[in-house]
């Protein structure tokens, strides 16, 4: 079992829709959770990250944290086609136990 | 400059032969990784440096060094390369090793063995 689990899409979604991105983990002793942007070609960027449970927004984007049910999402309002990237999950367990997710691929279609 | 900077940005490499990739960082960052992406498998790491003078193994070590003379500085050498280690290598930093600390990446090189 991989460590963090993202569909791999793609996602598409119209133009001023919310876009829902997911994630899940498998250990329960992650202590800190990210979101980063990669667009094709490019380095990964990070969105947001968040360390407790429920939700931190940050402009248009909404990250959600349920540590019980081991779920990290991200959502994006009012998407744009500026949005369309792949966006990566990722968990820190413990300092240096950094892990991935395979990115999801979403497109916003004008 | 500013932030992490890789060199080269790309390079194709003959199967056996030896291959530094540079990685530096001006943000005084203590912590330093190398990871590889690739297809349908995502970043992996493969060796991380908590501070200088110290290094770690990650998830996919084998057939990489690295050392960590300075805070700046952490190349990654492959010492014979194969064709396996074509991918796109990131080099990352964050302030401390800490596990609230975000990583910062490289634009990256892309590298291919033949």
């Amino acid at each position: 079992q991989k460590e963090v689990e993202q569909n791999s899409g793609p996602l598409s979604v119209p133009e001023g829709a919310i876009a829902s991105l997911n994630c899940t983990y498998s250990d329960r002793g992650s202590q800190s959770f990210f979101w980063y942007r990669q667009y094709s070609g490019k380095s990964p960027e990070l969105i947001m990250s968040i360390y407790s449970n429920g939700d931190k927004e940050d402009g248009r984007f909404t990250a959600q944290l349920n540590k019980a049910s081991q779920y990290v999402s991200l959502l994006i309002r009012d998407s744009q086609p500026s949005d369309s990237a792949t966006y990566l999950c990722a968990v820190n367990l413990m300092g240096n136990q950094f892990y991935f997710g395979t990115g999801t691929s979403l497109t916003v279609i004008p | 400059i500013a932030g992490i900077t890789q060199a080269p940005t790309s390079q194709i490499l003959a199967a056996g032969r030896r291959m530094t990739l540079r990685c530096t960082q001006d943000m005084r960052h203590n912590a330093m990784y190398w990871y590889r992406q690739d297809l349908g498998l995502g970043l992996r790491l493969i060796h991380y440096s908590n501070t200088a003078g110290t290094t770690g193994k990650g998830e996919v070590p084998d057939g990489y060094s690295v050392s960590r003379a300075n805070t700046d500085d952490f190349p990654l050498t492959l010492a014979s390369a194969v064709p396996s280690q074509t991918s796109v290598y990131f080099c990352a930093s964050s302030r401390t090793s800490g596990a609230t600390d975000t990583q910062y990446f490289g634009p990256g090189t892309r590298l291919t063995v033949l």
